[in-house]
């Protein structure tokens, strides 16, 4: 079975302060895979997505970026924090063929 | 532009039977999802529609119509426990997902 790992699940990070985000999926190949943020009580807003490795795709512009070093690894990444960037960061996979998502614990990102 | 429509809080009584719709409008359609998420914690896999009518998966059952672009999610039997946000999203013709804002569902005793 597959299952969708992500970590940390909390970080408290000063403004300015770098960010690196790990995600990683086991048990399929070639996932979709995406990264979207939480804004408290809000709705998700996709980050990023990608078909394969080294393939990304931004639907936000802003200070985050995202890489896919593996075909089972999305990185979240930032070098200067802002207050902004606080939420809840949700990764997620799908199969190839556009199903259902599955989503990983989540991170809990407080900027101070 | 693409958008999802869901309320935004509604409240029901344990045992009882609720009704939570979903309309939208997006670019092209090719399948309707219904998500559950505790608060605090990551959105879960409830239901999949991409034809017209319902499907029923126990106590929890979601209906489709493409024609009038609207879904219902059912929920029979309610416990303590099904009190959470209930996210409707929409894959739209590029296979992207459209999120709703999502539904809190308040359970009282």
């Amino acid at each position: 079975s597959q299952t969708i790992h992500q970590w940390p699940a909390t970080l408290v990070q000063p403004v300015g302060s770098p960010l690196s985000l790990e995600c990683t999926v086991e048990g399929t190949s070639n996932p979709n895979l995406y990264w979207y943020r939480q804004a408290a009580g809000r709705g998700l807003q996709l980050l990023f997505y990608s078909v394969g490795i080294g393939q990304i795709s931004s639907e936000v512009p802003q200070n985050l970026s995202a890489s896919r070093p593996q075909d089972r690894q999305f990185i979240l990444s930032s070098k200067k924090l802002l207050l902004s960037d606080s939420g809840f960061y949700l990764c997620a996979w799908s199969p190839p063929d556009p199903y259902e998502q599955y989503f990983g614990p989540g991170t809990r990102l407080t900027v101070t | 532009g693409q958008n999802i429509d869901q309320p935004t809080e509604m409240t029901a009584t344990e045992g009882a039977i609720v009704q939570i719709n979903c309309t939208y409008q997006t670019s092209g359609f090719n399948g309707l999802f219904w998500y559950q998420q505790h608060a605090g914690e990551a959105p879960t896999f409830l239901s999949y529609n991409v034809l017209d009518g319902l499907e029923e998966k126990g106590r929890f059952s979601s209906f489709l119509s493409r024609s009038k672009g609207y879904s219902y999610l059912l929920l029979k039997e309610l416990q303590m426990k099904d009190s959470a946000s209930y996210l409707c999203a929409v894959t739209d013709s590029n296979y992207q997902l459209i999120w709703g804002a999502g539904t809190k569902l308040i359970i009282k005793p």
